[in-house]
């Protein structure tokens, strides 16, 4: 069955760096294009990134352009997702979901249980 | 603030119909990007229960219905049972920031 699951998180301190990985299993992962979605502390579900299934293209959204980076390994089944310059703001669980489509959709019909990151000193 | 606009809470008895808005923009749903529909359990991950605006996965039951008319969408669920408490969340895809959105999200009681 597809399966992802989210590794990585933590606690930081504002200003430093951390790396989530994202391993899909049950899948072709590099037929699908891979989302990030977070969700902060009594808040709603936000999209954060996203690279299409041959790593070509990445998007992000504003909150995050210029400090995270999302990337793959296809040849392992990773996608991973590197933060920088954290802020209490990035603290959420983090969900790696799946595109539902080939390429791509923008809908998400798998995710992951999540990785928790919280930034504080 | 989300993009896309929902009520913050509705409720409903059991067996009772309750209906759930999602309000965008020209540059979202009313640009003719579809809208997907997902519930979200405390402490699982979300699940897709509809998508393309009006589709639903094999495994959701009839009761959950979506519908989508020019910049607005609903989730309607028939039936209610105690296991739709939970939160529903619209998204979509908005041209203009380049981005995937979502609504701010529905608590069901």
């Amino acid at each position: 069955q597809v399966q992802l699951v989210e590794s990585g998180g933590g606690l930081v301190r504002p200003g430093r760096s951390l790396r989530l990985s994202c391993a899909g299993s049950g899948f072709d992962m590099k037929n699908y294009a891979i989302h990030w979605v977070r969700q902060a502390p009594g808040k709603g579900l936000e999209w954060v990134a996203l690279i299409w299934y041959d790593g070509s293209r990445q998007y992000y959204a504003d909150s995050v352009k210029g400090r995270f980076s999302i990337s793959r390994d296809n040849s392992r089944n990773f996608v991973y997702l590197q933060m920088s310059r954290l802020g209490p703001d990035d603290t959420a669980l983090y969900y790696c979901a799946r595109d539902a489509g080939s390429p791509i959709v923008y809908y998400f019909d798998y995710w992951g249980q999540g990785a928790l990151v919280t930034v504080s000193s | 603030q989300a993009v896309l606009t929902q009520p913050p809470s509705v409720s409903g008895a059991p067996g009772q119909t309750v209906t759930i808005s999602c309000t965008g923009s020209g540059s979202n749903i009313g640009a003719n990007y579809d809208v997907a529909w997902y519930q979200h359990l405390p402490g699982a991950a979300p699940k897709l229960i509809i998508h393309g605006n009006i589709n639903r996965p094999s495994d959701i039951p009839d009761r959950f219905s979506g519908s989508r008319s020019g910049a607005s969408a609903s989730l309607a669920i028939t039936d209610l049972q105690a296991d739709d408490e939970a939160d529903y969340y619209c998204q979509s895809y908005d041209l203009t920031l380049n981005a995937v959105v979502f609504g701010g999200g529905t608590k069901l009681t």
